[in-house]
């Protein structure tokens, strides 16, 4: 089953502009990663953050969680047409020992569309 | 330095027959991981090892289903009396460790399709 759901499930903007796709979860986290996927293969890390953290940026990404509201939003600022991809959050469920578990649970993506 | 590689890149079988399906981790990496990735959906665990032992199987959908590390290292998926559901990407990561705040790296996938 699936724990993430990332919002919304299909976002198309033009270069330059900002993108922020959500994500909302169930359970209680250690930490919840951010991947890119492009033509449906291999995805690529982009950004940790942890559960005591509540923001985190790299480059043009920015990441914000909420563990109180289960959620957290990436944004991506200045998009580029290299941007298209589809984005998945995956989170890494807390364990009885309060120690991360190393499954992650993925959303079903938000696919993003950047166009020039 | 070599990510991770999987191997075939694509296969096509009939239902009922056997694959087998290849994965090299990143060298060093102790913890090697596979999903599978639906049409449309994102990827869902299968199986965890840590070195040589599968320290989690709960993910495999049923006992058609078996993976293997024999060295610590490649690890092979093996899916017997395939049937048309099983098509799907099936995708490998690797990890430094175990511990859950690894980032996982993962390999383009096998795009396996079940006639």
């Amino acid at each position: 089953s699936q724990q993430g759901e990332e919002d919304p499930q299909a976002l198309s903007i033009q270069e330059g502009e900002n993108a922020t796709m959500n994500c909302s979860y169930k359970t209680s986290i250690n930490n919840l990663q951010w991947y890119r996927q492009n033509s449906g293969r291999g995805l690529v890390h982009l950004i940790l953050i942890r559960s005591n953290e509540r923001e985190k940026h790299s480059g043009r990404l920015r990441v914000t969680l909420d563990t109180s509201k289960k959620s957290s939003s990436l944004l991506i600022t200045a998009s580029r047409a290299a941007d298209t991809a589809s984005y998945f959050c995956a989170t890494d469920a807390e364990d009885d020992s309060g120690a991360g578990s190393y499954q992650l649970t993925f959303g079903k993506g938000t696919k993003l569309s950047v166009i020039p | 330095g070599a990510g991770v590689s999987q191997t075939p890149s694509n296969k096509v079988t009939e239902k009922g027959k056997y694959v087998e399906l290849r994965c090299d981790p990143i060298s060093g990496h102790t913890a090697l991981y596979w999903y599978r990735q639906s049409l449309g959906q994102g990827p869902e665990f299968l199986i965890y090892f840590q070195g040589t032992g599968a320290a989690d199987d709960s993910g495999l959908p049923n006992d058609r289903f078996f993976a293997v590390r024999p060295e610590g290292s490649v690890s092979t998926l093996k899916i017997q009396r395939t049937e048309r559901g099983d098509s799907a990407v099936y995708l490998c990561a690797s990890s430094l460790d175990s511990g859950g705040a690894d980032e996982q790296f993962f390999g383009p996938g096998t795009r396996l399709t079940v006639l």
